[in-house]
């Protein structure tokens, strides 16, 4: 079956410091999203891409956030410098389309800053 | 932004109960997807509804598009333990941003 991958699962790192999460999607899907999910909440759309073009980057800090998608297929989410809130699932999720919303979500990126 | 009411935040059952849960909001919505995510891992879609009214099943689960498009349902019928989890509602707003609205999860906790 087929699925989305992302890596590493878990991340310590320390504030000020970079970090950068990777993420393969579903083969065949032009859609790629990245959420975050901070605990006991639900998740929350960072940036979207439709083939290697972001569509929505709305919700993501510019500031020190990024995220590419090269050749339109896997997709690199990094933050430079990590802040302590920055603490939170990073989750990566892929469609068949633009118009298809159901997402299908990888296992996530454990994200701890200290 | 817009917000999902999930409710209730959490549910503890005996085994072999049935459960339900829902997802309410002032806005319309013209997609509803329920998803149940276990611990530190990411969400699995469950069921996945288009137009109001509609009723999905998925094995056990059943899930309803309200006709007032502001709401959906979902139902577990005899919960058995690998239910456990966080059922998420995610909804598709009928204006604007085409992105998903998650609500803040249903947890739902099982006695054997």
């Amino acid at each position: 079956e087929a699925e989305v991958a992302q890596s590493p699962r878990y991340k310590i790192t320390e504030k000020s410091q970079a970090v950068a999460f990777w993420c393969d999607p579903i083969s065949g899907h032009a859609t790629l999203y990245w959420y975050r999910q901070i605990l006991g909440q639900g998740p929350e759309l960072l940036v979207q891409f439709q083939d290697e073009s972001v569509v929505d980057d709305s919700q993501l800090p510019k500031d020190r956030f990024s995220a590419e998608r090269l050749k339109g297929v896997d997709s690199t989410l990094k933050i430079q410098p990590a802040e302590l809130g920055d603490s939170a699932m990073y989750l990566c999720a892929s469609s068949l389309v633009r118009a298809s919303y159901e997402q299908y979500f990888g296992p996530g990126t454990r994200l701890t800053v200290t | 932004g817009q917000q999902l009411n999930q409710s209730p935040q959490s549910m503890f059952i005996q085994e072999g109960e049935d459960v339900s849960m829902n997802c309410t909001s002032s806005s319309i919505f013209n997609t509803w997807l329920w998803y149940k995510q276990d611990p530190g891992e990411g969400p699995v879609l469950l069921i996945a509804l288009y137009k109001a009214g509609e009723l999905t099943s998925n094995g056990r689960l059943t899930a309803q598009f309200g006709i007032t498009r502001k709401d959906s349902f979902l139902n577990i019928s005899a919960s058995i333990p690998s239910d456990v989890g966080i059922y998420f509602c995610a909804g598709r707003l009928i204006q604007g941003a085409q992105k998903l609205v998650f609500g803040q999860g249903t947890r739902l906790t099982i006695n054997p």
